[in-house]
């Protein structure tokens, strides 16, 4: 079935560094989605992205959408201890998998200040 | 606007007993999906609702199942619960299946 993987798993960074998450998909995808978890918190969705080749920015939050879209990144500059959290991409399925998002697995990041 | 709300925040159940979570979606949204997000792990699809069907199910045992109510409303049910079965239960609405999710706070069930 539809795997979706993301490194890495866990980042440790500098308040002011810079931070960036990486997305795979076994399939190609329709669209990807990035949501973050606070710590002992529930997911919240950040953005969609919908075309090959996308970039779309939210003040420090950069994310991008593979041409051949079955990868994904999300970059964050100068991070903040408001940024602590697990990022999480997730990418529909098709198929039997149809309806459902599949999560990756998630990159835990912490902000040192 | 209500967001996504959960009930109960917590629950404690014995091995062997059933548990019941309860989910109601935005307003509008008639896809209700439950995930469940064991410590450490990363969110693991259980169930779909669309207008009180169910559209597609993960790879979970037969006792874990559900329903959806004619105002869209949801109940995950959990048989034969298993120490194993401890962990986050969350719920998520949306507007469409390829649509963002908005998620409830959570049911956090432990197995004792």
């Amino acid at each position: 079935g539809q795997q979706v993987m993301q490194i890495p798993q866990y980042q440790h960074v500098q308040e002011g560094e810079d931070f960036t998450t990486y997305c795979n998909s076994s399939t190609t995808l329709s669209n990807i989605q990035w949501y973050k978890q606070r710590p002992g918190g529930h997911p919240v969705f950040l953005i969609q992205l919908v075309k090959s080749g996308e970039v779309k920015k939210q003040k420090r939050l950069t994310f991008q959408f593979g041409e051949a879209k079955k990868n994904s990144s999300l970059h964050i500059t100068a991070t903040q201890t408001t940024d602590v959290g697990t990022y999480f991409c997730a990418g529909p399925g098709g198929g039997t998998s149809y309806g459902k998002l599949t999560f990756g697995q998630g990159t835990i990041l912490t902000v040192h200040p | 606007e209500a967001g996504v709300t959960q009930s109960p925040t917590h629950l404690i159940k014995t091995r062997g007993q059933q548990a019941t979570l309860r989910c109601s979606p935005i307003s509008g949204h008639t896809s209700v999906y439950w995930y469940q997000q064991a410590l450490g792990l990363g969110l693991q699809f259980l169930l779909w609702y669309d207008e009180g069907e169910e559209r597609n199910r993960g790879n979970f045992p037969p006792r874990f199942s559900g329903r959806q109510f004619p105002n869209y409303s949801s109940e995950l049910n959990v048989n034969a619960l298993e120490l194993e079965d401890s962990a986050l239960y969350l719920c998520a609405s949306s507007l469409a299946s390829w649509s963002g999710y908005t998620f409830g706070s959570g049911t956090r069930l432990t197995v004792v």
